[in-house]
């Protein structure tokens, strides 16, 4: 079984600028999250998506984040102006959901912003 | 916002040696999972225990919940090198769609 993928593994960018990261979740897995993890920290949740939809965004900066995930499978995460803070790795995590709590994690995107 | 706090926040012991972490949430919960994260590389699952359970063992891993005192904790028996990571609990509330919150982790070295 595939794993959870993600692309790029590295982007560096100038502040201002803007960025997106690729996830695509293991087949099948209607629960897609994403996890902001900033050097020596846990991961943060950024948004959860159930299929298409938005279950919790609650921690997402919306004035320059935002994600999408249209057709219920992979999902894109965006940031736009990028601040120097938003330096970290960003993680997507799926899981089958119908009571099933592991969640399945991709290498991650290390963005750093200059 | 953060939900566990993990102690110790750093561990360094030879291998062979057992080690142990220790995670202290806030609210009730409904599970609690431990994942581990190598160097530069994403998280993995290592084990849930259930709210109802006090006690889950698999392979060198056991693990402890005493709900009463909203603490869990993590043995890893005759630790290898490759045990090298950092640890992290995470916390599973009712009703909430199958959302974690991570704690800080602890780090791991495992000395040859």
């Amino acid at each position: 079984e595939a794993g959870v993928a993600q692309s790029p593994r590295y982007k560096i960018i100038e502040k201002r600028q803007s960025v997106a990261f690729w996830c695509n979740p293991i087949s099948g897995h209607a629960t897609l999250y994403w996890y902001q993890q900033i050097l020596g920290q846990g991961p943060k949740l950024l948004i959860q998506f159930q299929n298409n939809g938005v279950v919790d965004d609650s921690q997402l900066p919306k004035d320059r984040f935002s994600a999408e995930r249209l057709k219920g499978v992979d999902s894109t995460l965006k940031i736009q102006p990028a601040k120097l803070e938003d330096s970290a790795v960003y993680l997507c995590a799926s899981t089958p959901g119908r009571g099933s709590y592991e969640q399945y994690f991709g290498p991650g995107t290390r963005l750093t912003v200059t | 916002s953060q939900q566990g706090e993990e102690d110790p926040q750093a561990l360094s012991i030879q291998e062979g040696e057992n080690a142990t972490m220790n995670c202290s949430y806030k609210t009730s919960i409904n599970n609690l999972q431990w994942y581990r994260q190598n160097s530069g590389r994403g998280l993995v699952h290592l084990i849930l225990i259930r709210s109802n359970e006090r006690e889950k063992h698999s392979g060198r891993l056991r693990v402890t919940l005493d709900t009463s005192k909203k603490s869990s904790s993590l043995l890893i028996t005759a630790s290898r090198a490759a045990d090298t990571a950092s640890y992290f609990c995470a916390t599973g509330g009712y009703n909430q769609g199958g959302k974690l919150i991570f704690g800080q982790g602890t780090e791991l070295s495992v000395k040859p």
